[in-house]
């Protein structure tokens, strides 16, 4: 079965330094997802992706945040500084805009320390 | 917008006992209604989903839902708990725009006591 990639699992940190997430959808969807789950909490949207273009970034930090899929198919999520209330689990889910059974996949995530 | 909200923070429930956790969610348009489920250190796995058609919605492992459009409500059961049903346990919702983001709960922790 046709899964999500995420990597690193896990990274720790010390703050003001650069970290970078990488996500693989499956193959074929065009719609990717990056959320960000703060701990006891909900996931929340960061940004959305519709192949190489960007849907929605309402809700991410562009001071600090920055998102790219460049060929459409896998996608990185960049942090430079990154900052203490930075720590968190970076969530990536794909779906596919001709599947109408509306369903999100997500991926294992990338748990974030920073220090 | 929509919002969705999470009765219980925790519940524990003892093997082989009936568990419900109950979701209500607001939202001025008609939504799709999922419950996902998250496993320490793991990514979400979907339970069930509601798109259309009967309230009573049945999913992976043991696990159904009802849709009740009056009271906005989209409560999870389970007859009879298994140790491996501890996790915790999320509901979500997105418009029927399709391809739309997830809006979710805060999460029920389910913990099953042996």
């Amino acid at each position: 079965e046709a899964e999500v990639a995420q990597s690193p699992r896990y990274k720790i940190t010390e703050k003001s330094q650069a970290v970078a997430f990488w996500c693989d959808p499956i193959s074929g969807h065009a719609t990717l997802y990056w959320y960000r789950q703060i701990l006891g909490q909900g996931p929340e949207l960061l940004v959305q992706f519709q192949d190489e273009s960007v849907v929605d970034d309402s809700q991410l930090p562009k001071d600090r945040f920055s998102a790219e899929r460049l060929k459409g198919v896998d996608s990185t999520l960049k942090i430079q500084p990154a900052e203490l209330g930075d720590s968190a689990m970076y969530l990536c889910a794909s779906s596919s805009p001709k599947d109408r059974q509306e369903t999100q996949y997500f991926g294992p995530g990338t748990r974030l320390l920073v220090l | 917008a929509q919002s969705v909200t999470q009765l219980d923070s925790q519940v524990p429930v003892f093997e082989e006992a009936p568990v419900e956790l109950r979701c209500n969610y607001s939202s001025s348009v008609s939504v799709y209604l999922f419950w996902y489920v998250q496993y320490p250190n793991q990514g979400l796995q979907l339970l069930l989903k509601y798109l259309s058609g009967s309230t009573l919605v049945k999913g992976i492992n043991g696990f159904e839902a009802e849709f009740n459009k009056s009271q906005t409500s989209f409560h999870l059961r389970k007859p009879s708990v298994h140790i491996s049903d501890t996790a915790e346990y999320f509901c979500a919702v997105s418009d029927m725009a399709g391809n739309t983001p997830l809006v979710f709960g805060k999460g029920t922790r389910l913990s099953v006591i042996a």
